[in-house]
């Protein structure tokens, strides 16, 4: 069974220019998750994916968007670069809202980390 | 709207110690799920476990145990004989059908040798 991951593992940007993160769900699972770590907080809640389509958003502004492939990949696009934006960014899969209680349980990958400069 | 709280920023144990972690949340949903995950230094989240809330029954996977009462909103950890390895930084988390994770900010534990 091959777990989630992402690509890539860092990157440094500059202020105001786009960023795109890639995630590779785990094998079964059909729900990604994205989440925006900051140096000393917990996850924040940015998007869900499930079937290719958003099923849930945390407060981001809409320069946070994303997408789902019929593979299940996904990426996270940020556009306009902010230097709040400099975070672990972490991807998460799930097996699925149909697929009962244990699909709930979310297996992270290991994060791409963003320095916005 | 969901919240967890974790008032332990920090802990610092001596190996062989026990300790608990505390997790209090914040939700109207009568139907929810609670987590704990584990971030080593690497920074990858570890799923350690799922707690329903329709089932109080209290948990135990060897050196690690959990205690849900919904009578206080507390979901606490406790890491038996703790060892080295276990240091990492520990998150609780708070979902409704698997959507919308609300995680608590953390608490950092440290295992001395």
């Amino acid at each position: 069974e091959t777990g989630v991951t992402q690509s890539p593992t860092h990157l440094i940007k500059t202020r105001g220019q786009q960023v795109t993160l890639r995630c590779s769900s785990q094998s079964g699972h059909n729900t990604v998750s994205w989440y925006q770590q900051a140096l000393g907080q917990g996850p924040q809640f940015i998007f869900q994916y499930y079937r290719e389509e958003e099923n849930g958003r945390g407060n981001f502004p809409p320069r946070f968007s994303g997408l789902q492939f019929p593979n299940y990949s996904s990426e996270l696009n940020v556009n306009a670069l902010e230097l709040d934006d400099s975070a672990l960014y972490l991807c998460a899969s799930s097996g699925g809202l149909a697929g009962g209680i244990s699909s709930y349980e979310q297996y992270f990958g290991p994060g791409t980390r963003l320095t916005v400069t | 709207a969901q919240k967890v709280t974790q008032a332990q920023t920090e802990i610092s144990v001596v190996e062989k110690e026990d300790v608990t972690l505390d997790c209090v949340y914040e939700t109207r949903d009568t139907t929810y799920y609670l987590f704990w995950y584990k971030q080593p230094p690497s920074g990858e989240l570890v799923f350690l476990i799922r707690r329903n809330s329709f089932d109080e029954q209290n948990e135990i996977s060897g050196r690690y145990s959990w205690n849900f009462q919904k009578s206080t909103s507390s979901f606490n950890f406790t890491i038996t004989a703790s060892q080295v390895v276990d240091s990492a930084v520990y998150f609780c988390a708070l979902s409704l059908y698997g959507q919308n994770f609300v995680f608590g900010p953390g608490t950092r534990l440290s295992v001395l040798p």
